[in-house]
């Protein structure tokens, strides 16, 4: 089946530094999402890319999906403590609702 | 996106037993999907499921196991039948979105502990 390499597994950073977290597939992917997943919570969507090249932002957020459709970054701006949670990427191929998750990032954020 | 209620939002369960977990939305929608996060883990699709047919399960899933009901377009269950230890995780209920149901939302999820 399909599968996602999520990375790094967990960062440790200074408020305001920038964050860089990525996934790749050994398989394409038509649609890719990131999600957040404070304590408690489910997951909140924070943005989706539906095309090769596409470069997206939210905010202090951007995300691209990959050429090659097999991967996605995420870079966070000038982080700030509230950005401590776990980050997912998830593909989606031709299922609908079918998403393959990645294994998560742990962000921490010193003040 | 559409506001989705799950509950109970927490419950520890002894072994044997079996617990329903309800998911509402504040809009309908065509399919609704059951979603599993062990502790530590990522999220693992359980079932989809569609209004006025049997849920369809993923690989290493059976409706014996985790029944599934979608009595309308706002509405589902999902029950944890004969619960152990290993059942323990977050169950997340989640709605697809967009213009080709590209993008899913989810509930808060059920934190599940089993004794």
């Amino acid at each position: 089946g399909q599968q996602l390499n999520q990375s790094p597994q967990s960062m440790f950073i200074q408020e305001g530094e920038d964050v860089s977290m990525n996934c790749t597939s050994s398989s394409i992917f038509n649609t890719w999402l990131w999600y957040k997943q404070d304590p408690g919570e489910g997951p909140v969507l924070l943005i989706a890319l539906y095309k090769a090249g596409e470069l997206t932002s939210n905010g202090r957020l951007t995300a691209q999906f990959g050429i090659t459709r097999k991967d996605s970054f995420l870079n966070i701006s000038a982080s700030i403590p509230s950005d401590v949670g776990i980050y997912f990427c998830a593909g989606q191929g031709t299922s609908y609702g079918k998403l393959t998750f990645g294994q998560g990032t742990i962000l921490t954020v010193h003040p | 996106s559409a506001v989705i209620s799950q509950k109970p939002s927490r419950d520890i369960c002894q072994r044997g037993t079996s617990l329903t977990i309800q998911c509402q939305v504040d809009s309908q929608v065509t399919m609704m999907f059951w979603y599993r996060q062990q502790p530590g883990q990522s999220l693992t699709l359980i079932a989809t499921a569609n209004q006025g047919s049997e849920a369809t399960y993923e690989s290493g899933f059976v409706i014996d196991k985790f029944p599934i009901s979608r009595p309308n377009l706002t509405f589902s269950t999902l029950t944890v039948s004969n619960m152990s230890p290993e059942d323990s995780s977050i169950y997340l209920c989640s709605v697809e979105s967009g213009s080709f149901g590209e993008k899913l939302f989810f509930g808060s999820g059920t934190q599940l502990s089993v004794l």
